[in-house]
């Protein structure tokens, strides 16, 4: 079976500009979560999303929006671009609200110039 | 205010020796602990979780122990092998809630 994958690996923006990161979970799971990791930090939670619905939200603006489709996949979308917002971008794939482990993808290195 | 700490930001260990990594958190609600591995250029991989009702959790080469009282819990990795270098994150969860809050890492480095 396949992991967590994400797209693109790597991605280059300039300041005010709109990036859209994707996630396909595991086969099977059904709730994704977004994080994000700058240098020299563990991961923050950005937003949780099960069965398309929003069930968690971390202490992240308003730029910072998600949403999860019906087979599962999600989207991360950050609008008006801060140099601040250049870090490791990481989805987490877990079975159900009841599981406990996470399982990430590779992530997605988004950098802001 | 960072609710899970690693204060130790580097570990160096020779090969066959035992690692110890430490993880503090100051939130009581926490009830189940994770810890990670974390290769440059990859994702977080999941090692080995503990509940709080237990104690200590065994698998193969890592064993968990949690101290509830003292809010401290640590992974054993024995013995330690080059191929364990990375670095560890402690994570800890409250309840059903999925989201997950990470310690900043300590960085394992196993010598020959």
């Amino acid at each position: 079976d396949a992991g967590v994958t994400q797209s693109p690996t790597h991605l280059i923006k300039t300041r005010g500009q709109h990036v859209t990161l994707r996630c396909s979970p595991i086969s099977g799971h059904k709730s994704v979560s977004w994080y994000q990791q700058v240098l020299g930090q563990g991961p923050q939670f950005i937003f949780q999303y099960y069965e398309k619905e929003e069930r968690g939200r971390g202490n992240f603006p308003d730029r910072f929006s998600a949403r999860q489709f019906p087979n599962y996949s999600s989207e991360l979308n950050v609008n008006a671009l801060l140099l601040g917002d250049s870090a490791l971008y990481l989805c987490a794939s877990i079975q159900s609200t009841m599981n406990t482990e996470a399982f990430f993808g590779q992530g997605t290195r988004l950098t802001v110039v | 205010d960072q609710q899970v700490k690693q204060n130790s930001p580097s570990l160096s260990v020779q090969e066959g020796r035992i690692s110890i990594l430490n993880c503090d958190y100051t939130n009581s609600m926490f009830d189940y602990f994770l810890w990670y591995k974390k290769y440059p250029a990859e994702g977080p991989t999941f090692l080995i979780s503990i509940s709080s009702i237990k104690d200590k959790n065994e698998d193969g080469r890592f064993t968990v122990f949690l101290n509830k009282s003292a809010k401290h819990l640590s992974l054993h990795i024995v013995p330690s092998q080059p191929g364990d270098s990375a670095v560890y994150f402690c994570a800890a969860k409250t309840g059903t809630a999925s989201k997950l809050t990470f310690g900043t890492g300590t960085r394992l480095q196993v010598t020959l």
